[in-house]
């Protein structure tokens, strides 16, 4: 399958600065990238839908302009944990959508990336 | 808007025995997506299996299996002869097969754990 990348894998920060996080897509081109948050033990949260080229598509209760999100090329989206706090510390995901054959899309994910806000 | 329930928040197996992981979900639409994702202790999420909601057969990926039925809107994953590397935690996906179906809607998770 296709491969997506994140960096950094782990980051700890201090309360009140930003924080980037990038995710790839090794090999393949992705139009559309997926950010989520995940608590331990329990589901992804998706938090915003990234398209290249425009901006960012925010669920509902995700705050955007604390979560900036930029897909600026076809094969890199990333997030930006503004300002964080400790209550920002969580598992970012993100995935990136390969088109695939005859329409058969699918979604790889990243390996995620471990922030902790001090 | 779609939901997925995992009614299983944990399951236990012997090594080498068949468990089953069960998936609920409801929708009003008829083309739609089921996806199992296995998420290891190293937290990268992996694609176990899917299925096409049009397809009446069942899909099957080596010692994975579902049982997918339409009108119950039941989606369960069968592991037979379980491996210990099968611990994880699993959850069951929707997605929709409309153009503006970008999204998955994922299940709580049901951690499994094989015995050795």
């Amino acid at each position: 399958g296709a491969v997506v990348s994140q960096h950094p894998s782990r980051v700890i920060c201090k309360s009140g600065t930003s924080v980037k996080i990038e995710c790839r897509s090794l090999d393949f081109q992705a139009t559309t990238m997926f950010w989520y948050r995940q608590f331990p033990k329990q589901s992804l949260m998706l938090m915003a839908t990234s398209n290249e080229g425009s901006k960012a598509t925010y669920e509902q209760g995700v705050e955007k302009d604390k979560f900036l999100i930029n897909h600026a090329s076809l094969t890199l989206s990333t997030l930006t944990v503004t300002s964080a706090h400790p209550e920002d510390s969580s598992f970012y995901i993100c995935s990136a959508r390969d088109e695939g054959l005859a329409g058969r899309w699918e979604q790889f994910f990243g390996p995620g990336t471990r922030l902790t806000v001090l | 808007a779609q939901t997925v329930t995992q009614s299983q928040p944990e399951m236990s197996v012997q090594e080498a025995e068949t468990v089953t992981l069960s998936c609920t979900y409801d929708t009003s639409e008829s083309d739609y997506y089921l996806f199992w994702y296995k998420q290891p202790p190293s937290r990268q999420m992996i694609l176990v299996i899917r299925q096409e909601a049009y397809k009446q057969q069942n899909a099957t990926e080596n010692r994975f299996s579902v049982n997918f039925q339409k009108a119950a809107k039941s989606f369960s994953l069968k592991i037979s002869d379980s491996q210990l590397g099968d611990a994880a935690m699993y959850f069951c996906a929707y997605r929709s097969a409309e153009e503006y179906g970008n999204k998955l809607v994922f299940g709580a998770g049901t951690i499994l754990r094989v015995k050795s």
